[in-house]
């Protein structure tokens, strides 16, 4: 299985930083990689798919970039909805995994 | 807009399966390039894949579950469903149904349904 790891594992932050987090891959995925973000209770909801295009309805401070096996998820200033946790997964092999998720809160 | 909805019970008890439905509103199940899948998510984790099928009844499944999970769809209802044998307090988590968009050669899951609590106790 490809094992994917994410850094950090949490942040704090404050409304207008910029906010970047990372995503690693075991061995390369090309740019098989998704990232979801999910609240408290709720399900994951997609930002970036395919590395760095942007889901329809998502606000363009999110943005995407890497290939291989080394990913970044960076949200350009942070808005008070922003706070949430958030997942990279790959789906370049089966099974799919995802990373262990990188919780982003209130400094 | 495509909507997906969990159903099934709460509660299941240790040795028991898991059963739980998926229905799938605003889009027939049978259109479009996608899969439909399943994914778990235990308090506190990272979220697990568990598997997926497509219409024509092609599945794919998590090694680690692969001996005890069923995956199905009935595009008449459009549903697809999930049952999980031999249960254990170890598959106590949020289940969740997803779309799978293969669209343009990728592949990701771009509607979730909210998520149903299933907890395996006696």
């Amino acid at each position: 299985d490809i094992q994917m790891t994410q850094s950090p594992s949490s942040l704090s932050a404050t409304v207008g930083d910029r906010v970047t987090i990372t995503c690693r891959a075991s061995q390369s995925i090309r740019s098989y990689l998704n990232w979801y973000q999910q609240k408290p209770g709720k399900a994951p909801k997609l930002l970036i798919y395919a590395a760095s295009n942007l889901q329809s309805g998502v606000p363009s401070r999110f943005s995407g970039s890497g290939s291989g096996t080394d990913f970044t998820l960076t949200i350009s200033s942070l808005q008070p909805e922003d706070f949430a946790t958030y997942y990279c997964q790959q789906t370049y092999n089966s099974p799919l995994t995802f990373g262990p998720g990188t919780k982003v809160d209130v400094k | 807009q495509v909507q997906l909805q969990e159903s099934g019970p709460g509660l299941v008890k240790p040795s028991q399966t898991l059963s739980l439905t998926c229905t799938v509103s605003g889009g027939s199940i049978s259109s479009g390039d996608f899969y439909w899948s399943w994914i778990r998510q235990p308090a506190g984790k990272r979220l697990e894949w568990v598997g997926r099928i497509s219409i024509s009844g092609s599945t794919d499944y998590n090694p680690s579950l692969k001996s005890r999970v069923t995956i199905a769809i009935d595009t008449s209802k459009n549903q697809f469903s999930l049952k999980l044998s031999s249960v254990t307090a170890a598959d106590t988590a949020a289940y969740y149904c997803a779309r799978v968009n293969r669209g343009s050669s990728w592949y990701y899951f771009d509607y979730w349904g909210q998520g149903t609590l299933v907890t395996v106790s006696s």
